[in-house]
């Protein structure tokens, strides 16, 4: 079975600055993983998903995150946080099938990001 | 628009009395799932169903029932709810071979008093 750890409960950051949220993954199988969002009383968004190919990958409103298989770690960062950023970030895992993955997600604790003015 | 819709957003109830929480997409995906949400532990897979007529349990399943009659609803059925069901649920859904990318509904919560 697989787990998702993230490391932080809580990160609060000034305006500007630059955050990274920390994501650690155990499974005994290959998985894709998965950055969700979800702003106050709103549902899961995807910000960015890692499949193969290039370990830096790209999402949604300027973030990215690397992922590291020797260290089983993906975690997200932005170089420059807005308030709009505050929200809460859900690491996620699913296994890699052959190619194809049927559904189960499994999400980490939960991040909640806040960013001050 | 594509979307995920759950009704009711907000409900509270008391213990033993039956209810159901509907969900619905409009994207014709195969894949449906229901998650709740509670603080500190993030989200974890009530039941899930990958087509008509076929669903299976999650993490999570005790307390909860689901049936999968047509494929854009999913509803979550409480027979007896107690209030250890008192947490924030979201149904999901995706296209089968791409089920990673699930689309989520804005979310029910419910109260068990």
């Amino acid at each position: 079975a697989q787990s998702v750890t993230q490391l932080d409960s809580q990160v609060p950051v000034f305006e500007e600055a630059p955050v990274e949220l920390r994501c650690n993954y155990s499974s005994s199988v290959s998985v894709y993983l998965f950055w969700y969002v979800q702003y106050p009383n709103q549902g899961l968004q995807l910000l960015l998903k890692y499949l193969s190919g290039s370990t830096l990958v790209k999402g949604i409103n300027g973030f990215e995150a690397e992922f590291n298989k020797s260290q089983t770690s993906f975690h997200l960062r932005k170089p420059s946080v807005h308030i709009s950023d505050t929200a809460e970030y859900f690491c996620a895992v699913s296994i890699n099938a052959g190619g194809t993955s049927y559904g189960k997600l499994t999400f980490g604790q939960g991040t909640i990001l806040t960013v001050h003015p | 628009e594509a979307q995920v819709t759950q009704n009711p957003r907000y409900l509270i109830t008391v213990t033993g009395k039956k209810l159901t929480v509907t969900c619905s997409q409009n994207m014709n995906h195969e894949y449906m799932s229901w998650y709740r949400q509670d603080p500190g532990l993030g989200l974890r897979q009530i039941y899930y169903s990958m087509n008509v007529e076929v669903t299976d349990k999650g993490d999570v399943p005790e307390g909860y029932k689901v049936s999968r009659k047509e494929k854009r609803n999913f509803p979550l059925i409480l027979e007896s709810p107690s209030p250890n069901q008192t947490s924030l649920y979201f149904c999901a859904s995706s296209h089968l071979d791409r089920s990673y990318e699930q689309y989520f509904g804005p979310g029910t919560r419910l109260t068990v008093t």
